[in-house]
């Protein structure tokens, strides 16, 4: 069965350090997204993407960060100035059509120090 | 805007008893509604979903969920839990509000399910 990939699966970061999530979709898949889960909390929607282009996003997602699916088959996180507040699992999700289940990766649980 | 509210944050139970676990929702629109299952240092794995028709939905592993609009509710049970079941189980919404959607999903806060022998 197909399934989404993260790499990598652990990422530990200095505070103000840039970190690039990077993941791997679903191959006909449409409809790319980012969650992230702070330890003990609930999972939280950060943004989504459609036809190259951010669809909505949520107020967690701001300017110091960005998405990007360079080649047509990853679609990164980039966390420009990470803050310690930052910390927390990040989760990747994609989907067929408009109706169609969303499909999660694994996570990447990003520590910053 | 919607919101879940899983009302149990811990449910502990006994191998081989039945067990409910509650979701409400609040939305503005029509939904989709979903139960995720996230095993311990695992990604989230779809459990089941409605999207329409009938309002009792099966899923894997024997669970199944029963969608009550009026009552805005999507609880989901199992007949009898088995030790594996042990995990931490997510309800989540997503707008359906006609033609597109672009699907974002709202998680509850998560109910952890502890089955004992």
């Amino acid at each position: 069965e197909p399934e989404v990939t993260q790499t990598p699966s652990h990422q530990v970061t200095q505070m103000g350090q840039e970190v690039i999530l990077r993941c791997v979709p679903i191959s006909n898949h449409l409809y790319f997204y980012w969650y992230r889960q702070i330890l003990g909390q609930k999972v939280e929607f950060l943004v989504s993407f459609y036809n190259n282009e951010i669809s909505e996003k949520s107020e967690i997602f701001d300017d110091q960060f960005s998405v990007e699916r360079p080649d047509g088959s990853n679609f990164t996180l980039k966390i420009r100035s990470t803050k310690l507040e930052d910390s927390a699992m990040y989760f990747c999700a994609s989907r067929g059509g408009n109706y169609g289940q969303q499909y999660f990766g694994p996570g990447t649980r990003l520590t910053v120090t | 805007a919607q919101s879940v509210t899983q009302l149990d944050s811990q449910v502990p139970v006994f191998e081989e008893a039945p067990v409910e676990l509650r979701c409400n929702y609040s939305s503005s629109v029509s939904v989709y509604l979903f139960w995720y299952v996230q095993y311990p240092n695992q990604g989230l794995q779809l459990l089941l979903k409605y999207l329409s028709g009938s309002t009792l939905v099966k899923g894997i592993n024997g669970f199944e969920a029963e969608f009550n609009k009026s009552q805005t509710s999507f609880h989901l049970r199992k007949p009898s839990v088995h030790i594996s079941d042990t995990a931490e189980y997510f309800c989540a919404v997503s707008s359906n509000a006609g033609g597109t959607s672009y699907g974002k999903l709202t998680f509850g806060q998560g109910t952890i399910l502890t089955v004992h022998p």
